[in-house]
C-alpha cells in the first residue's frame, strides 16, 4: 500500500484565515479523498481529488470553502477557506490504487481556530 | 445516499477475551467492506477487508464474516490484548470508490 505523508499535523489559526494541508503520496496512485473527523466522531468525505481537473464534492461541501488542488499523481492539497470556530476539525486524505484497494491515509492535520 | 450502522458505540472486554463489531449498510451495489483502528492522535490503519464474493476472512486473531442477503458484516477479535484498545470504524464502498465510514466503536481491553 502507499504511504502518505500529511502536513501540517496541527495548527491553530485565527477565524477569517485560510490554511492549506498537502499529502504527499510515495506512489502513483489513481484516486485521493478528503475527509473530516470532527473530534470523537466518524469521517465524514469532503471531496474526491481528480488529477488534472476539478475536484469532485459531496453534499454540503462546495468548491469556495475547501478549494483542493491535484497536480499530479502522488500529490494534493485541501485549503479550508475563511475559517470560523465551527471549521475546527481533524482533516484527513486518503488514496486508492483503483479497484477497492489499498485505501490508505495519511495522520491528519488537527486544526483549531480561534 | 449510502448508510452504514455501527454498534456498538463502545465495548469493553476483559483481556484475552473475544470482541465482535457490527455493521450494516444499505446500498446493495457496495461489494468491498474495510475495517479501520484509529488510535489516538493517528489516521486510520487498514486492519482486514472482505468483499462480497466471500463470506469469511481471517489473518491471526482478527476476521471478519459477511452476510449479502442481510447487508450486514462484523469483525471479531480473539484474545485482546491491550494494545487491541482503540476506535474501529467499518466502512462499504459506494459510487465511484468512495468510502462511507460507521459511526466508530470505542474498544477498551481490560487488564
Amino acid at each position: 500500500s502507499a504511504v502518505i505523508s500529511q502536513k501540517p499535523s496541527r495548527d491553530i489559526c485565527q477565524r477569517g484565515t485560510s490554511l492549506t494541508i498537502q499529502c504527499q503520496v510515495d506512489s502513483q496512485v489513481t484516486m485521493m479523498f478528503w475527509y473530516r473527523q470532527q473530534p470523537g466522531q466518524s469521517l465524514t468525505l469532503i471531496a474526491t481529488a481528480n488529477q488534472g481537473s476539478e475536484a469532485t464534492y459531496e453534499s454540503g461541501f462546495v468548491i469556495d470553502k475547501f478549494p483542493i488542488s491535484r497536480p499530479n499523481l502522488t500529490f494534493s492539497t485541501l485549503t479550508v477557506s475563511n475559517m470560523s470556530p465551527e471549521d475546527s476539525s481533524i482533516y484527513l486524505c486518503s488514496d486508492t490504487i483503483g479497484g477497492n484497494y489499498g485505501y490508505t491515509f495519511g495522520s491528519g492535520t488537527r486544526l483549531t481556530v480561534v | 445516499g449510502e448508510n452504514v450502522e455501527q454498534h456498538p458505540s463502545t465495548l469493553s472486554v476483559q483481556e484475552g477475551d473475544s470482541a465482535v463489531i457490527k455493521c450494516t449498510y444499505s446500498d446493495s451495489a457496495s461489494n468491498y467492506f474495510p475495517w479501520y483502528k484509529q488510535e489516538l492522535g493517528k489516521g486510520p490503519q487498514l486492519i482486514i477487508d472482505i468483499r462480497s464474493n466471500v463470506g469469511e476472512k481471517k489473518d491471526q486473531r482478527i476476521a471478519v464474516t459477511l452476510n449479502k442477503t442481510a447487508k450486514h458484516f462484523s469483525l471479531h477479535i480473539t484474545e485482546t490484548q491491550p494494545e487491541d484498545s482503540a476506535v474501529y470504524f467499518c466502512a462499504a464502498n459506494f459510487g465511484n470508490e468512495k468510502l462511507t465510514f460507521g459511526t466508530g466503536t470505542r474498544l477498551t481491553i481490560i487488564p
